[in-house]
């Protein structure tokens, strides 16, 4: 069973770059194919796709978000990666990794999220 | 593209069936059979109960079933139990964006009485 785990720095200065690292373990994230997304959770406040990158290493974005976000993959090392940059307070959220089977369209394993606080 | 809307919240007692609506365009709920739920208890990440409308996964209780009508999905919750009590979430894929194919609801939460 696939498992995912997020880590990276809890508190980011504004206007700096949020960096976040996905680590998959259970599976490759070569084989198959599979989507690995990142999706974000605001305190109180619901979900919000943030993009995701395919295995051949093809990306989406959402659009609102698009100018300042890029994944990658590092298959060497089993992750995928998540940078958001010229953050604000309002960056501020849990940010989860979780992976989709190509064609499908729904997310059936996720990371247990990471908190990130944007602040000075 | 807009998120679709949800009840912001809906309760009920023990043992009691309930149902979550989650309404959206022809654009994603109404125009394809991938509308999605989600659990999420407090603190934790949402776990998928339903996809594509009305398929459980593995290992969820089919206390859970999900339908669809029109440009409105729904999740029934039967039997109500105090596990239940949670977040939920739908999903759906949407047509109205080249770049982003998923969006999300609002949210419910689930109070069990």
């Amino acid at each position: 069973q696939v498992q995912l785990q997020e880590s990276g720095p809890g508190l980011v200065k504004p206007s700096q770059t949020l960096s976040l690292t996905c680590t998959v373990s259970g599976g490759s994230i070569s084989s198959g194919s599979y989507y690995w997304s990142w999706i974000r959770q605001p305190a109180g406040k619901g979900l919000e796709w943030i993009g995701r990158i395919y295995t051949s290493g093809s990306t989406n974005y959402n659009p609102s978000l698009k100018s300042r976000v890029t994944i990658s993959v590092d298959t060497s090392k089993n992750q995928f990666s998540l940078k958001l940059s010229s953050v604000t307070a309002a960056d501020t959220a849990v940010y989860y990794c979780a992976t989709e089977m190509a064609t499908t369209y729904y997310f059936d394993y996720w990371g247990q999220g990471t908190l990130v606080t944007v602040s000075s | 593209q807009s998120a679709l809307t949800q009840p912001a919240s809906v309760s009920g007692s023990p043992g009691q069936s309930i149902t979550i609506s989650c309404t959206g365009t022809s654009s994603d709920v109404g125009g394809y059979n991938y509308v999605s739920w989600y659990q999420q208890h407090p603190g934790k990440a949402p776990k998928l109960m339903i996809y594509d409308v009305s398929n459980r996964p593995s290992g969820v209780s089919n206390r859970f079933s999900g339908s669809k009508s029109g440009n409105t999905a729904s999740l029934t919750i039967s039997g109500l139990q105090a596990e239940d009590e949670a977040d939920y979430y739908c999903s759906s894929y949407t047509s109205s964006s080249t770049l982003s194919p998923y969006v999300f609801g609002t949210g419910t939460k689930v109070t069990v009485l």
